[in-house]
């Protein structure tokens, strides 16, 4: 089992509506979760963090946790063009020696068609 | 005001040879990594250091070595490149254990031909 598995897409949504991205993990100690996103040929920028269960609203990005089904999900509103690119699920788990690591999911991609 | 710079930004040579790349980041954060992001866009992590100190090293040949002469500063060194380590290269920096996420800068492209 991956530690993080996202569906790699294409999820391809119309303008405006509602673009639902779905991320579970396996590492139950995880403390930390998050959301970049990440255009072609660009770098990974963080747009969300989560840390505890339910749901985070910020603009029109809405983080949900749900740590006993070990599930994180990312929606976005009102989704635009320019929200087109792949967004990356990053879990932040326990690893021996006291330091955490940061694993990233393969990403899924988003296609908002005009 | 860039907040982490990676030099160069494309790299293409030949297999065999030995290059570096560097990175240096302003935010004042103490933990630095290097991750390696493949053709299928797998973000990988290869080393982090927290102070100098290496605190990660993943599963990575031994022909990678980082350097970190502070903490404000994380190199790559790579020996004997090979065709497999055709790759999109990105330094990110933290603070601490990076619970608040990480910044990245904007990757170096490496082509081994």
């Amino acid at each position: 089992q991956k530690e993080v598995e996202q569906n790699s897409g294409p999820l391809s949504v119309p303008e405006g509506a509602i673009a639902s991205l779905n991320c579970t993990y396996s590492d139950r100690g995880s403390q930390s979760f998050f959301w970049y996103r990440q255009y072609s040929g660009k770098s990974p920028e963080l747009i969300m963090s989560i840390y505890s269960n339910g749901d985070k609203e910020d603009g029109r990005f809405t983080a949900q946790l749900n740590k006993a089904s070990q599930y994180v999900s990312l929606l976005i509103r009102d989704s635009q063009p320019s929200d087109s690119a792949t967004y990356l699920c990053a879990v932040n788990g326990r690893r021996g020696g006291g330091y955490q690591k940061v694993t990233f999911g393969t990403g899924t991609k988003l296609q908002v068609i005009p | 005001d860039t907040a982490v710079s990676q030099t160069p930004k494309y790299l293409v040579t030949q297999m065999g040879n030995d290059k570096s790349i560097k990175c240096e980041q302003n935010l004042g954060h103490d933990t630095m990594y290097w991750y390696k992001q493949d053709s299928k866009k797998f973000l990988k992590i290869m080393f982090s250091y927290n102070n100098k100190e290496l605190i990660i090293n993943e599963t990575v040949p031994n022909r990678f070595s980082p350097k970190s002469p502070d903490k404000a500063h994380l190199n790559l060194h790579i020996n004997s490149l090979e065709l497999g380590d055709s790759a999109v290269y990105f330094c990110a920096s933290s603070q601490g254990a990076g619970n608040r996420g990480y910044t990245f800068g904007s990757g170096t492209r490496l082509t081994v031909v």
